[in-house]
């Protein structure tokens, strides 16, 4: 079965430090993997996906995440933070041959201080 | 092109009563999934559709249903409320539903059980 461990459902960070959010999973199979952003009263946007192309995977709004399957982990990253990045950030798996079901994390919770 | 709708966006009913939320997915997209997020269980698969057909279904009592109709938009229905289904339900519509393609989610209707 697959699963997802965010590590971290807080994190907070001065504008302009690094961003790391941890995500490690769980799959019996090569995995789909999501990073999701959600704002307050606001539904999920996709930030960026990992197919089982390139390893390294750009995003939207500077984020980026590398799929490491020896420590089955898709960590997300910016490096440099803006107060607009506030938001909560969902790590998501899928697995080959599912009917499109994604599997979440529990979310972790940015927090950007000026 | 207009995103995927959810109506209504907040809706209060009482133990024991039955609600039926609606999900307009994006032009052309024929996959709609459902998912429940609360703060303790965080984000949960319900079911998904495609093409009028149930593909998936997640691990939820049989108190929650739904249907895709012929235009793809969908409903899900839950019968016989508990104040446990207050929850934040989000639909997702993708064109085909298959891991390749982006889920695109609404902004959800906010569910209170009072």
């Amino acid at each position: 079965a697959q699963s997802v461990t965010q590590l971290g459902s807080h994190v907070s960070v001065s504008e302009g430090a690094l961003v790391l959010l941890r995500c490690n999973y769980s799959s019996s199979v090569p995995p789909y993997l999501f990073w999701y952003v959600q704002y307050p009263n606001q539904g999920l946007q996709l930030l960026l996906k990992y197919t089982s192309a390139a390893t390294l995977v750009k995003g939207i709004n500077g984020f980026e995440a590398e799929f490491k399957k020896s420590e089955t982990s898709f960590h997300l990253t910016k490096p440099s933070a803006h107060m607009s990045d506030a938001a909560e950030y969902f790590c998501a798996v899928s697995e080959s041959g599912s009917n499109y079901k994604l599997t979440f994390g529990k979310g972790t919770l940015l927090t950007v201080n000026p | 092109k207009a995103g995927v709708t959810q109506t209504p966006r907040y809706l209060i009913k009482t133990r024991g009563q039955q609600v039926t939320l609606s999900c307009s997915p994006i032009s052309g997209h024929r996959s709609v999934s459902w998912y429940q997020q609360t703060p303790g269980q965080g984000l949960q698969f319900l079911f998904e559709y495609f093409s009028e057909t149930q593909r998936n279904k997640g691990n939820f009592p049989g108190r929650f249903s739904g249907r895709q109709f012929s235009n793809s938009r969908s409903e899900m229905n839950v019968s016989t409320l508990e104040l446990g289904d207050s929850a934040l339900y989000l639909c997702a519509s993708s064109f085909s539903g298959t891991m390749n393609t982006e889920a695109f989610f609404g902004q959800g209707t906010r569910l209170t059980v009072v």
